[in-house]
């Protein structure tokens, strides 16, 4: 059974600092890892979607890794503003044939201190 | 505004109410989704719809009831539900199973 895994669970860090959220799955065999923010009481906005033949994904300030084989992900934001705080999510994909099912971490909520 | 529009954003209930959920979809897909997130438990996959068709059903109690009368539109309907049945109620869509997630804002559900 696929589990998802999200350490820390709550991070706080000031204002202008390079950070890095870490994501980790138990089986290899998935089709995409996607992260998501979700800010108080909201819904999920999607952030990146990596597909499992990539390493890596940018959209400006934010940049996604992938190791599958290690099962491990990583979100790293540069140049935190306080507008980033929220809670960061990760999900995987897992690769079985028509498997429409997302596997949730639990999520990182960040603070950015200004 | 993601494109997926959820309604009501929230929502107070006796345990004997009937009450529904509705989404909505504007971005051409054919895959729809709810999940539901309670407090310090990961998101929880409930229903997904295919092309209309129900393809996932994750154990849910039957007391929660799904409706997709076409690819745009997705209900769930509610009744006799429990206290700790409240929780957000989270909709999505995508284009097809295996894409990127889009999601409603989530609509609160507190039962009383």
């Amino acid at each position: 059974k696929q589990e998802v895994t999200q350490i820390p669970a709550a991070l706080s860090v000031p204002e202008g600092e390079n950070l890095v959220l870490n994501c980790s799955f138990t089986d290899s065999a998935i089709y995409n890892l996607q992260w998501f923010r979700q800010d108080p009481g909201k819904g999920l906005t999607s952030l990146l979607l990596i597909q499992s033949s990539q390493r890596e994904q940018t959209s400006g300030r934010l940049n996604a890794s992938l190791d599958k084989s290690s099962g491990r992900s990583t979100l790293y934001i540069a140049a935190s503003q306080p507008g980033d705080s929220a809670t960061y999510l990760c999900a995987v994909r897992p690769e079985i044939q028509g498997a429409q099912k997302l596997v949730f971490g639990q999520g990182t909520r960040l603070t950015i201190n200004p | 505004e993601t494109g997926v529009t959820q309604t009501p954003r929230h929502l107070v209930m006796g345990m004997t109410n009937k009450k529904s959920l509705k989404c909505e979809q504007h971005l051409g897909h054919n895959a729809m989704y709810w999940y539901k997130q309670s407090a310090k438990k990961p998101l929880e996959l409930m229903f997904v719809y295919s092309l209309e068709e129900r393809v996932e059903n994750n154990s849910v109690p039957s007391r929660f009831s799904p409706e997709c009368p076409n690819s745009s539109h997705l209900f769930l309907h509610l009744h006799t539900l429990q206290p700790e049945d409240s929780a957000l109620y989270l909709c999505a869509s995508s284009q097809d199973s295996r894409r990127e997630l889009f999601f409603g804002e989530g609509s609160r559900l507190t039962v009383l």
